[in-house]
């Protein structure tokens, strides 16, 4: 299986500031989803991204995030403006239609200061 | 009714040992219930998964018991190794969507 490339692998931000986080997904998959973890937590669920449109979005996930495909390949997630207990790790997972399982990125590191 | 309950918080067990990881769930639409290994630094990683109509399932030296009644399901780890020494997450799925993860497990196994 193709790996999902994530970047950058450490972000460090002051709070307020926006940050990007990048995934390459490599294939022709149609669901795309964006996860965190806080340090020594566990993974949480923040957005589903189907056919390039949100089709469901936690809790977490409020107006100061959003999530795009811009060129069809690249699939990124905008925070606005940061705050601290945005720190953790995020993950960017993809699968296909009849493919049963996840593949996770390795994940962008996330501290706010 | 969400929520994936995982237990033990951690283990420590000796190389050949059998490691057994519980996880329950309270919502019956689920579906699909995957096992993830994490390394430090790393991504979580498929590492078995199984459905509702089966009761087990075993690949390599990972086995996955489900009871349905009880909305229970567990990981078997056989001649454990060093190298499983990792965290590892239960997880449920509906339709394979988006996953619900237990609180994860931290393994460790001592030569």
């Amino acid at each position: 299986e193709p790996e999902v490339t994530q970047t950058p692998s450490h972000q460090v931000t002051q709070m307020g500031q926006e940050v990007i986080l990048r995934c390459v997904p490599i294939s022709n998959h149609l669901y795309f989803y964006w996860y965190r973890q806080i340090l020594g937590q566990k993974v949480e669920f923040l957005v589903s991204f189907y056919n390039n449109e949100i089709s469901e979005k936690s809790e977490i996930f409020d107006d100061q995030f959003s999530v795009e495909r811009p060129d069809g390949s690249n699939f990124t997630l905008k925070i606005r403006s940061t705050k601290l207990e945005d720190s953790a790790m995020y993950f960017c997972a993809r699968r296909g239609e009849t493919n049963y399982g996840y593949t996770f990125g390795s994940g962008t590191r996330l501290t706010v200061v | 009714q969400q929520q994936v309950k995982q237990s033990p918080q951690s283990l420590i067990v000796q190389k050949g040992g059998i490691p057994i990881i519980n996880c329950a769930y309270e919502n019956t639409a689920f579906d699909y219930f995957p096992w993830y290994q994490q390394f430090p630094g790393k991504g979580p990683a498929l590492l078995i998964a199984i459905r509702p109509d089966v009761s087990e399932k075993k690949e390599g030296r990972f086995t996955i018991s489900f009871n349905k009644s009880a909305k229970q399901f567990s990981l078997h780890i056989m001649d454990s190794q060093p190298g499983d020494s990792a965290t590892y997450f239960c997880a449920a799925s509906i339709n394979t969507d988006k996953l619900i993860f237990g609180t994860g497990t931290r393994l460790q196994v001592f030569p």
